[in-house]
């Protein structure tokens, strides 16, 4: 079954720091990949996919991934972080069949002023 | 466009009861995932529906069952509560035409008492 995993539970980071939230996944034939966002008290929202073509994917609010075939990964960065950034991220891989997902344990972003 | 709505948004039972959730999916969509998500556990797949029919289950309980209406509404039943099911229940939904975005609900959040 493909599956994700999330390196770094928990991240604390200064504004205007640098981001990168560490994704591999596991199976190794094609790879559809998903980062979501989930801020405080808020709906989970889609920040980027990757279905194929353009390994460096852009998504909302500046974030952008890296589909590295190589190396199973697809790592969320961001240049640089404002406090507004403060929430959970998820990474996701579909399941081996139908439509939903499967998640990685999540990455608790917080963002200090 | 609506997005996916449930109902209700909070809910307070004791254990050994019952509860049944709602969700709307997005109009014209026609897949429905639930996930059960905690602070432990992450975000986790209880089942999929598509037309009316299950596709896909987790590894959850029998207490744990859904279902989908003709007009892609659907509902989620957990029987005999047990403290452990206090969670936030999300439902999500997709076209179900191919590759897919999911597009998540505020969820339900469960305490059992």
């Amino acid at each position: 079954a493909q599956s994700v995993s999330q390196h770094n539970h928990h991240v604390i980071l200064s504004e205007a720091a640098s981001l990168e939230l560490g994704c591999n996944y596991s199976y190794g034939g094609t790879v559809n990949l998903f980062w979501y966002v989930q801020y405080p008290g808020q709906h989970l929202q889609l920040l980027l996919k990757y279905f194929s073509g353009d390994p460096l994917v852009k998504g909302i609010k500046g974030f952008e991934a890296e589909f590295i075939k190589s190396k199973f990964s697809f790592n969320l960065r961001k240049p640089s972080v404002q406090w507004s950034d403060t929430a959970e991220y998820f990474c996701a891989v579909p399941r081996d069949s139908g439509y939903a997902l499967n998640f990685g344990k999540g990455t608790s972003l917080l963002v200090t002023p | 466009k609506a997005g996916v709505t449930q109902t209700p948004r909070y809910l307070i039972k004791t254990r050994g009861q019952q509860v049944t959730l709602s969700c709307s999916p997005i109009s014209g969509h026609r897949s429905v995932s639930w996930y059960q998500q905690t602070p432990g556990q992450g975000l986790q797949f209880l089942f999929e529906y598509f037309s009316e029919t299950q596709r896909n289950k987790g590894n959850f309980p029998g207490r744990f069952s859904g279902r989908q209406f003709s007009n892609s509404r659907s509902e989620m039943n957990v029987s005999t509560l047990e403290l452990g099911d206090s969670a936030l229940y999300l439902c999500a939904s997709s076209r179900g035409t191919g590759e897919e975005t999911q597009y998540f609900g505020p969820g339900t959040r469960l305490l059992v008492l």
